[in-house]
């Protein structure tokens, strides 16, 4: 079975300009999240997609981060402007459907951001 | 939601059993706690969870006290392989998983 799959694994961008994350999830898993880990903390939740409705954007700085699943499968994350704060490590993780359902979430090998 | 607390490190000798605390005392009825792994630079790796009782699968053990309040992750053989930061994470309503800081464990030969 194909794990969760990102694109790029690393990018370097200068302040101020935009990037964009790719993530094709688990075949078959309904929920999707996006994940933000800062060098030496844990994973923090962005965003939680069920099929291509949001379940919970809370997180999500809204005024420059922006999250879409087109057809309930692939997802992209995109950051525009990008801060200096923002270089991180960007998760991807699907699972079956909610924790709450007895399911885990699988995790893909991340992009790890640098902004200068 | 769910919170947890771990000890920030921990060391084990290789062959040794790696048991690892957690507290989850807020932790509701109907809410899973899940142990991952995150070896460096890779993504966390799902090791186990639970509700109430015991679980085990090839890779370790989790005991769950009867209150529910607080769990323990046993890695029966720890190997040099198994070094990583290790996270006993609640849910945010059944939905999606709170890390917290994790336990680093160090295992040396």
């Amino acid at each position: 079975e194909a794990g969760v799959a990102q694109s790029p694994r690393y990018k370097i961008i200068e302040k101020r300009q935009s990037v964009a994350f790719w993530c094709n999830p688990i075949s078959g898993h309904a929920t999707l999240y996006w994940y933000q880990q800062i060098l030496g903390q844990g994973p923090k939740l962005l965003i939680q997609f069920q099929n291509n409705g949001v379940v919970d954007d809370s997180q999500l700085p809204k005024d420059r981060f922006s999250a879409e699943r087109l057809k309930g499968v692939d997802s992209t994350l995109k950051i525009q402007p990008a801060k200096l704060e923002d270089s991180a490590v960007y998760l991807c993780a699907s699972s079956l459907g909610q924790l709450i359902l007895n399911t885990e979430a699988f995790f893909g090998q991340g992009t790890r951001l640098t902004v200068v | 939601d769910a919170k947890t607390t771990q000890p920030t490190s921990m060391d084990c000798a290789e062959g040794r059993a790696a048991n690892l605390p957690c507290n989850h005392s807020t932790i509701s009825g109907n809410e899973y706690v899940y142990w991952y792994r995150q070896i460096h630079s890779q993504g966390p790796q799902y090791i186990i969870h639970g509700l109430k009782n015991n679980e085990t699968n090839e890779m370790a053990s989790l005991i769950i006290t009867e209150d529910r309040k607080s769990s323990t992750l046993i890695l029966p053989h720890a190997t040099l392989r198994d070094t990583a930061v290790y996270y006993c994470i609640g849910t945010q309503a059944g939905t999606a998983l709170i890390f917290g800081k994790g336990t680093t464990l160090s295992v040396s030969s």
